[in-house]
Parts: C-alpha cells; sequence; structure tokens
C-alpha cells in the first residue's frame, strides 16, 4: 500500500500569499498518477489537479501542481479568500487508491 | 445530470451488518469504475474500496479488507458495500464515487453520503 503524507498539517496564511504544500508518497506513484482534492465545509471533495500537474479546466489557473515518482507538490500563487479549505492528495495509480491525510490551509 | 445518491445508512451495532447502496444516473454506469471513499467525524478522507466497469476486478483498503464487500448491479445501476462484522472506527460518512474523465480510481464525482455509525 502506497502512505502519502502531506505537510505541513495545517498552513496559516494570508489572502495574496502564496501557499505551497507537499504530498509525500512511500512508493513511487504509477504513470504520475496523482490527485488533488479541494473539500470545503458541507461540500463535497472537488478533483481539480490530475497526473500530477494538469488542471482542471474550470479551476483558476492560480493552482498548480507539479512533482513526479514520490514527490508532489500543490501551489497557488496568490490566495484568495474562497481558497481557504482542506487539500489532499490521492493516488490513483496502483491499489489502493490511497489518500494523504489533509492539508488544512486557513486564514491568518 | 450525473448524480449519485447514497443509501442504507444508520445504527449498527458493533458485529452486526449494514448493507450500503448508491445509485448512479445520468451517465453510462456500466463504463465506469466505482469507489467508496468515507470520512470519520474530525478525519481525513479514507479510500475504501473500488470496483471495475464489469466487476472483475475488487480492491479493498487494508482496513477494511475481510469484512467489507463491494459489489454492483448493472442492470440497476447501483453499487453495493456490504459492512459485516464493523467496528466503532468504521463510523463514518461514506462517499460513493466515480470519474466521468477516464481517471479510473478518482473521484471526479461525488455522492454526498451516507452516515454510518458503529455503536452499542
Amino acid at each position: 500500500e502506497i502512505v502519502l503524507t502531506q505537510s505541513p498539517g495545517t498552513l496559516s496564511l494570508s489572502p495574496g500569499e502564496r501557499a505551497t504544500l507537499s504530498c509525500r508518497a512511500s512508493q513511487s506513484v504509477s504513470n504520475n498518477f496523482l490527485a488533488w482534492y479541494q473539500h470545503k465545509p458541507g461540500q463535497t471533495p472537488r478533483l481539480f489537479i490530475f497526473g500530477a500537474s494538469h488542471r482542471a479546466t474550470d479551476f483558476p489557473d492560480r493552482f498548480s501542481g507539479s512533482g513526479s515518482g514520490t514527490d508532489f507538490t500543490l501551489t497557488i500563487s496568490r490566495l484568495e479568500p474562497e481558497d481557504f479549505a482542506v487539500y489532499y492528495c490521492q493516488q490513483y495509480g496502483s491499489a489502493p487508491y490511497t489518500f494523504g491525510q489533509g492539508t488544512k490551509l486557513e486564514i491568518k | 445530470e450525473v448524480q449519485l445518491l447514497e443509501s442504507g445508512g444508520g445504527l449498527v451495532q458493533p458485529g452486526g451488518s449494514l448493507r450500503l447502496s448508491c445509485a448512479a444516473s445520468g451517465f453510462t454506469f456500466t463504463d465506469h469504475a466505482m469507489s467508496w471513499v468515507r470520512q470519520s467525524p474530525g478525519k481525513g478522507l479514507e479510500w475504501v474500496s473500488g470496483i471495475s466497469a464489469t466487476g472483475a476486478n475488487i480492491y479493498y483498503a487494508e482496513s477494511v479488507k475481510g469484512r467489507f464487500t463491494i459489489s454492483r448491479d448493472n442492470s440497476k445501476n447501483t453499487l453495493y458495500l456490504q459492512m459485516d462484522s464493523p467496528r466503532a472506527e468504521d463510523t463514518a460518512v461514506y462517499h460513493c464515487a466515480t470519474s466521468n474523465a477516464g481517471r479510473v480510481y478518482a473521484c471526479d464525482i461525488w455522492g454526498q453520503g451516507t452516515k454510518v455509525t458503529v455503536s452499542s
């Protein structure tokens, strides 16, 4: 089983700042099948990055994903108020298709 | 409209059993692998189980292997999760999920979830 470790657990930033979230895998993610989800209270999670670096077309371009193998990064270039949420990574390359434990992005 | 609607949640005693259902509509169910994902109170997302489009391939998280059984009825566009011998730590909201973009076992589409409480 691939264990995904996200860091930090909580990230406190202000609107306009840059956010960098990490997702590290215990073994290489097959085909870089790594997704990022945004989860807001009362809503279902929303997939917005797939294949490690491909952004969903209806998601803002201030969000970008990078990385390969075992180290992946989500960057939000300039935080907007609506970006504060919990972010999860998931590998869908090999079963079981595990999630990371999440990073809570909160307003400082 | 693409829709997933879970049902069957509720209160179950430890060691009991419960069957969750997920009714799919708005897409060709028989073309899509499906997953169950849960979120326990105050915790993160946990992928629980997945089943291929035909049902030929089935996968489980280690935490539920041997206790939960995933299945699907493609004639009814319905996904199931049979929960046997549940434990307190299985208390969670259970979502069914799928991808409509070819990202097998990624979760582009989610149901709203059904709440399961395991308690005596």
